[in-house]
């Protein structure tokens, strides 16, 4: 069975700092592994990706996201946090193989204050 | 393309009643997926279809939910009956190969009273 665990129900940041919304996942075989953003009374938006290759993944609005095989982690990242950054992020898991359902964490409420 | 398309956005219904939840995937997409949004559970993966045949519906919590994709624009989720702990958001989301991400439909916010 896959999983994922984003330990941190909410995540507060000042707005021009750092920010990190942390996830774990387990699957059986390699993973392919995602981070969605979703808005208020909105559906959820693809933010980036990780399929194979570079550790360091780049995605839309500048956030970034790096995979870690031994920790099994893919901890979302931006250097600077907007304001606008404010909403719930979602990390998703599934294995390379086999089952194509991805299966979605809890989700981590963001809250950049200005 | 206007992405994936639900409909209604809102349905409130009495409880008892039959549901039933539209989506249109975006055009291409072989990949549907039905999801489930509340506070309690998070989001939940309810059943997907590839090239129109159901091929995991596990996640569907009981034999009242039934869903359908007749074609590739057309899927439907229905419910008979409701009852009040069905109330969420519901989503439909589609891809273009099962490994690739999915584009989420703006969903449907249930409410069953």
């Amino acid at each position: 069975a896959q999983s994922v665990a984003q330990p941190e129900d909410q995540v507060n940041v000042a707005e021009g700092n750092p920010l990190t919304v942390k996830c774990t996942y387990s699957v059986s075989g390699n993973p392919y592994l995602f981070w969605y953003v979703q808005y208020p009374n909105r559906g959820l938006q693809f933010l980036l990706k990780y399929i194979t290759g570079d550790n360091l993944v780049k995605g839309s609005y500048g956030f970034e996201a790096e995979f870690n095989k031994s920790q099994t982690s893919f901890h979302l990242k931006k250097p600077s946090a907007l304001v606008s950054d404010s909403a719930l992020y979602f990390c998703a898991v599934r294995a390379d193989t086999g089952r194509r359902a991805l299966t979605f964490g809890s989700g981590t409420r963001l809250q950049v204050q200005p | 393309d206007a992405g994936v398309i639900q409909s209604p956005r809102h349905e409130v219904t009495e409880m008892g009643q039959e549901v039933t939840l539209r989506c249109k995937p975006i055009s291409g997409h072989d990949y549907l997926f039905w999801y489930r949004q509340t506070m309690m559970r998070g989001l939940e993966l309810l059943i997907y279809f590839n090239n129109n045949v159901p091929i995991d519906d596990s996640g569907m919590p009981e034999d009242r939910f039934s869903a359908k994709m007749p074609n590739a624009s057309f899927s439907t989720l229905k419910i008979q009956p409701s009852e009040p702990r069905d109330s969420a958001v519901y989503f439909c989301a589609s891809s273009l190969g099962g490994h690739l991400y999915r584009y989420f439909g703006p969903g449907t916010r249930l409410t069953v009273t």
